[in-house]
Order: structure tokens, then C-alpha cells, then sequence
């Protein structure tokens, strides 16, 4: 079975400091993972996916996550944050099996100050 | 392309009554699924399809119905509508082991 687990349901950094959302993953199998962002009152849209190619991977709007099979972890990370990431980010694991099933994580909520 | 489109946006309904939440894509999925959102909590699949004429429970399918006649289209049904069934609805849509495409929601609120 798989799961995620989201650490901290809400992150409070300073414009221009560094993001850093916590993720760790369960799988029996190499997982496929992804981190979508939410923005307010919309769908989710994805932010970036790891499926076993590099281990750093980069996604939209400057963020990128690092894959870590030793420690079970998908970080999410920017150098420099900015009021317009305020918003829900969700990781998620995959078994990238037929159905394509995705487990989310129950979200970290991401606050901007000026 | 429009991508996964829902209709309604907004929806209130009484206690005990009925009604269909549409999902539409047109990117020649065969994937599609359908979520609810309920405040920190996540994410749970309420049910999912992998082709036309093909559904699958997910999580939490109690209270839902979904039907897949075609592979643009995948209604969910509510046929006796509860109050714990007020929530955020999702629906998405996939290639085969790929990253999953959402639609804007659907705002349900039973009273």
C-alpha cells in the first residue's frame, strides 16, 4: 500500500526567503511522485513529477523537488518565494500502475508575508 | 482544447435529493477519475475509470454512482443526497501512468 504523509498543514516564510514543503512517501514498488499546487478556489495543477529519471527534479514557476529513496522523501523546494505562491501544495505517490491511482497527501498551506 | 470542464459550479441541495455532477475532457483520456475535497483533508477517490464502460470503487464510493459511456464523459451521481456529502468535487482525467489533469471543481453544499 502507499502513502503520503505532508509535514506541517501550514508554512509561514518571509518574500524572498526559502520554501521548503515536507513530504515522505510509502511504496512497495519505485514510485512515481508528483507535488500539484493549488490556488484558490481552483483545481489542482500540476507542479512538477519525479518517474525515476534524475533525482532533482525541476518544475514550473521555480520550484523543484529532490527524490531521496534512502530517507523516503520528496521535498519540495524555491530559492526565493514570492506572493504569488501563496497557495495549498499537495504531494502525491503513484504506483504507475494501469490505473494510474494517485494517493495525495493532505496538503501544506503556503503563507506569504511581505 | 478546453481540457476537463465541470458543470456545475455551485450546487445546493436539500437533504435526500438527487442529482449529477458532470465531467467532460477532450484530450482522449482514458483515465478519468473523481475526487472530494473536504478542508484538510485532502484528497480521497470516490471512484475512477480506466476506458469507456469501465468503473472501479475508490475510497470512499458510498452515497456516489458513475457511468462511463463514452470516453470524453464521466458523470458522478448523487441519488440521495446527505449532509456528509457537502464538498469540494473533482474530477481528472490521465494518460496511463502519467500525471492527472483537473477540472475547477464543483461546490456542493447539502443542507
Amino acid at each position: 500500500a502507499q502513502s503520503v504523509t505532508q509535514l506541517g498543514s501550514h508554512v509561514s516564510v518571509s518574500e524572498g526567503a526559502l520554501v521548503l514543503l515536507r513530504c515522505n512517501y510509502s511504496s512497495s514498488v519505485p514510485p512515481y511522485l508528483f507535488w500539484y499546487v493549488q490556488y484558490p478556489n481552483q483545481g489542482l495543477q500540476l507542479l512538477l513529477k519525479y518517474t525515476s529519471a534524475a533525482t532533482l527534479v525541476k518544475g514550473i514557476n521555480g520550484f523543484e523537488a529532490e527524490f531521496k529513496k534512502s530517507e523516503t522523501s520528496f521535498h519540495l523546494t524555491k530559492p526565493s518565494a514570492h506572493m504569488s505562491d501563496a497557495a495549498e501544495y499537495f504531494c502525491a505517490v503513484s504506483d504507475g500502475s494501469s490505473a494510474s491511482k494517485i494517493i495525495f497527501g493532505s496538503g501544506t498551506r503556503l503563507s506569504i508575508r511581505p | 482544447n478546453a481540457g476537463v470542464t465541470q458543470t456545475p459550479k455551485f450546487r445546493i441541495l436539500k437533504i435526500g435529493q438527487s442529482m449529477t455532477l458532470q465531467c467532460t475532457q477532450d484530450m482522449n483520456h482514458n483515465y478519468m477519475y473523481w475526487y472530494r475535497q473536504d478542508p484538510g483533508m485532502g484528497l480521497k477517490l470516490i471512484y475512477y475509470s480506466v476506458g469507456a464502460g469501465i468503473t472501479d470503487k475508490g475510497e470512499v464510493p458510498n452515497g456516489y454512482n458513475v457511468s462511463r459511456s463514452t470516453t470524453e464523459d464521466f458523470p458522478l451521481r448523487l441519488e440521495l443526497a446527505a449532509p456528509s456529502q457537502t464538498s469540494v468535487y473533482f474530477c481528472a482525467s490521465s494518460r496511463a501512468g502519467d500525471e492527472q489533469f483537473f477540472g475547477p471543481g464543483t461546490r456542493l453544499t447539502v443542507l
